[in-house]
């Protein structure tokens, strides 16, 4: 099935450095969303972006959503050694089959790992 | 309970055999959705259901794979004959308003 483009596909940084991810895809999405996954557990959602141009934080993170709909990047600030896993874009459309559906796609993941 | 729940978290069968994966939402979320997880992708999606029925299933691979949602709460994802493709982690997520809440899911190792 379809994926986006998630990039970079891993990252090995100090405690204290800023990181960089993003993601594209060919088609448009309605909203944007950015997930971590911890080892055996499900994804939690981190940030939710609803407008083409949107930039929304949450403590240290920061994400846009990008003004042609088809990207968007998560910047994590002065990281920290519980930032430690695999973060996922997903871009979600609504499409409405017997009710209303909100169909997620994802991308590969980005593994992040924090140097203490 | 407060999140959502999936049992067995694991399951190793042997080829050509039949599973049932359950799946427990978040009581009162009447959307339900199943993905699929292979080593180092993202989930990708199998089946919505909107209370009982399933309204979308075309994420399904192929006629071996099925789900059921007879009281519209707990789910089960059934899966004939498998194989060992089939090996992966399955999650499952239910929705409230706007956000999909996702279990812990089942790692399924087929022999």
């Amino acid at each position: 099935g379809q994926q986006l483009n998630q990039s970079p596909q891993s990252m090995f940084i100090q405690e204290g450095e800023d990181v960089s991810m993003n993601c594209t895809s060919s088609s448009i999405f309605n909203t944007w969303l950015w997930y971590k996954q911890d080892p055996g557990e499900g994804p939690v959602l981190l940030i939710a972006l609803y407008k083409a141009g949107e930039l929304t934080s949450n403590g240290r993170l920061t994400a846009q959503f990008g003004i042609t709909r088809k990207d968007s990047f998560l910047n994590i600030s002065a990281s920290i050694p519980s930032d430690v896993g695999i973060y996922f874009c997903a871009g979600q459309r609504q499409i409405n089959s017997g009710g209303s559906n909100y169909k997620l796609t994802f991308g590969k993941g980005t593994l992040l790992t924090v140097n203490p | 309970g407060a999140g959502v729940s999936q049992t067995p978290s694991n399951k190793v069968t042997e080829k050509g055999k039949y599973v049932e994966l359950r799946c427990d939402p978040i009581s009162g979320h009447t959307a339900l959705y199943w993905y699929r997880q292979s080593l180092g992708q993202g989930p990708e999606f199998l089946i919505y259901f909107q209370g009982t029925g399933a309204a979308d299933d075309s994420g399904l691979p192929n006629d071996r794979f099925f789900a059921v949602r007879p009281e519209g709460s707990v789910s089960t994802l059934k899966i004939q004959r498998t194989e060992r493709g089939d090996s992966a982690v399955y999650l499952c997520a239910s929705r409230g308003y706007n956000e999909q809440f996702f279990g812990p899911g089942t790692r399924l190792t087929v022999l």
